[in-house]
């Protein structure tokens, strides 16, 4: 299996402050076919099902508000939250959707400072 | 508008059989690039992804859980249903269907609700 790790496990940031969260997986989910990067960062917040923010490493959902965003390649990548709102207070999860079982992170809370 | 809700029994016993079913409206099963996974989350802790159906009935299983697990759909409900033998209490969780779009897929687009499920004697 591919092994998803995250870091922190939680952080505190000011409102309108930026967060930063680590994702990192065992082997490259970059596919060479399409060069595509199959991670995923999704949010979940308390009581609700995730809800998904990005695939394709960088690629928002539609809908998702462009202070989301991710970034990196091949087994290290970042999701970033500019400019955090109350409403951004979640816990955060990357899978990788490279190869099954497509493996999630252990998460990431988000609270306000 | 694409919903998935699952339904099935909130309480098991230990070594009862659970089956549990997603039932999901504005799409189907028959088309390409779709299909239906099954994820669940432990009380305070992390998802983890259980299996997958796609529209041409190929199916995905966690390599940990596949002896236990059997995934499969009706397309004429519009339902997909897993079963899982064998129950623990460690099994107790929320349990999440999910439309899985893309061919390859890449990601978990909608969601359901959830259901609850404890395993308890």
């Amino acid at each position: 299996d591919v092994v998803m790790t995250q870091s922190p496990h939680s952080l505190a940031v000011s409102l309108g402050e930026r967060a930063t969260i680590n994702c990192k997986s065992s082997q490259s989910v970059l596919s060479s076919s399409n060069n595509k990067n199959y991670l995923v960062w999704y949010q979940q917040k308390p009581g609700q099902p995730p809800k998904l923010l990005i695939y394709w490493a960088s690629t928002r959902e539609s809908g998702v508000p462009d202070r989301f965003s991710g970034s990196g390649s091949g087994t290290d990548f970042t999701l970033t939250i500019t400019s955090l709102q109350a409403e951004d207070v979640a816990v955060y999860y990357c899978q990788q959707y490279y190869t099954t079982p497509f493996t999630f992170g252990p998460g990431t809370k988000v609270d306000i400072k | 508008q694409i919903t998935l809700k699952e339904s099935g029994p909130t309480l098991v016993k230990p070594t009862q059989t659970l089956t549990l079913t997603c039932t999901f409206s504005g799409f189907s099963l028959t088309s390409g690039a779709v299909g239906v996974a099954w994820i669940r989350q432990p009380p305070g802790k992390a998802l983890e992804w259980l299996a997958l159906i796609f529209w041409g009935d190929d199916k995905r299983y966690s390599p940990s859980l596949e002896s236990r697990v059997t995934i499969t759909k009706d397309t004429s409900k519009n339902q997909v249903v897993l079963t899982m033998t064998n129950m623990d209490p460690v099994d107790t969780a929320t349990y999440y269907c999910a439309h899985s779009t893309g061919n390859p897929p890449y990601g978990m687009d909608v969601w359901g609700q959830g259901t609850t499920v404890t395993v308890s004697s």
